[in-house]
């Protein structure tokens, strides 16, 4: 599986948008970009994922660019609830394939 | 659905005692994983089961490390004997079949190893 880069910590303003970036330079055709994020003592939870398109559920925004070198996920309107790790995560979309969780972003909602 | 149940939630335990952990996946998921997390190490796979069946274990750290699926409702994770390095969160996940495989986790279960 190709490797991301992540910034390791960003704050937000509360009610503001966060702007998580992700860099995979190295992803290949099939893999897609998943997003989980990891709020304290909890286990990880799915946000949203995307192959080339960009996304959007409930929760966020998934946008990933031409060359899908990269990719922007955005929480529209931050609340403390948000403060998180977010991690990103590429992946070939077969089943017993490893998500692979790296650092991540650690990302501090401020009042 | 009540997500996937992990227990205990914390087990604290001296060296060389064996211990068990438990996790009921959501009902209806074919495909079960078992994480550890550390600070030093974050988030590694250590085994995963497709239809009760395990499929790649290559992340169990070593034979004190034993898992099984003996049904599509349980699971267990088991260390025998424990060591204090064995000290981690270690999480259950678990993802249904069909389309996009995305993992839904437990609360995970915080050992500590003395």
């Amino acid at each position: 599986d190709a490797k991301t880069t992540q910034p390791p910590s960003m704050d937000c303003a509360e009610g503001r948008a966060a702007n998580l970036p992700c860099n995979h330079s190295t992803i290949s055709g099939n893999e897609y970009v998943y997003w989980y994020r990891q709020i304290h003592s909890q286990g990880p939870q799915y946000i949203i994922h995307g192959l080339k398109n960009n996304e959007t559920n409930e929760m966020a925004s998934l946008i990933i660019t031409e060359d899908r070198k990269s990719s922007t996920l955005i929480l529209p309107h931050a609340t403390l609830r948000d403060t998180a790790v977010y991690y990103c995560i590429v992946r070939v979309e077969k089943y017993g394939q490893n998500f692979v969780f790296g650092p991540g972003t650690r990302l501090s909602v401020l009042p | 659905d009540a997500g996937v149940i992990q227990s205990p939630r914390h087990e604290v335990t001296e060296m060389g005692q064996e211990v068990t952990l438990r996790c009921k996946p959501i009902s209806g998921h074919n495909s079960l994983f078992w994480y550890r997390q550390t600070m030093m190490r974050g988030l590694e796979l250590l085994i995963y089961f497709n239809n009760n069946v395990p499929i790649d274990d290559s992340g169990m750290p070593e034979d004190r490390f034993s898992a099984k699926m003996p049904n599509a409702s349980f699971s267990t994770l088991k260390i025998q004997p424990s060591e204090p390095r064995d000290s981690a969160v270690y999480f259950c996940a678990s993802s249904p079949t069909g389309g996009i495989e995305k993992l839904f986790f437990g609360s995970g279960t915080q050992l500590s190893v003395l």
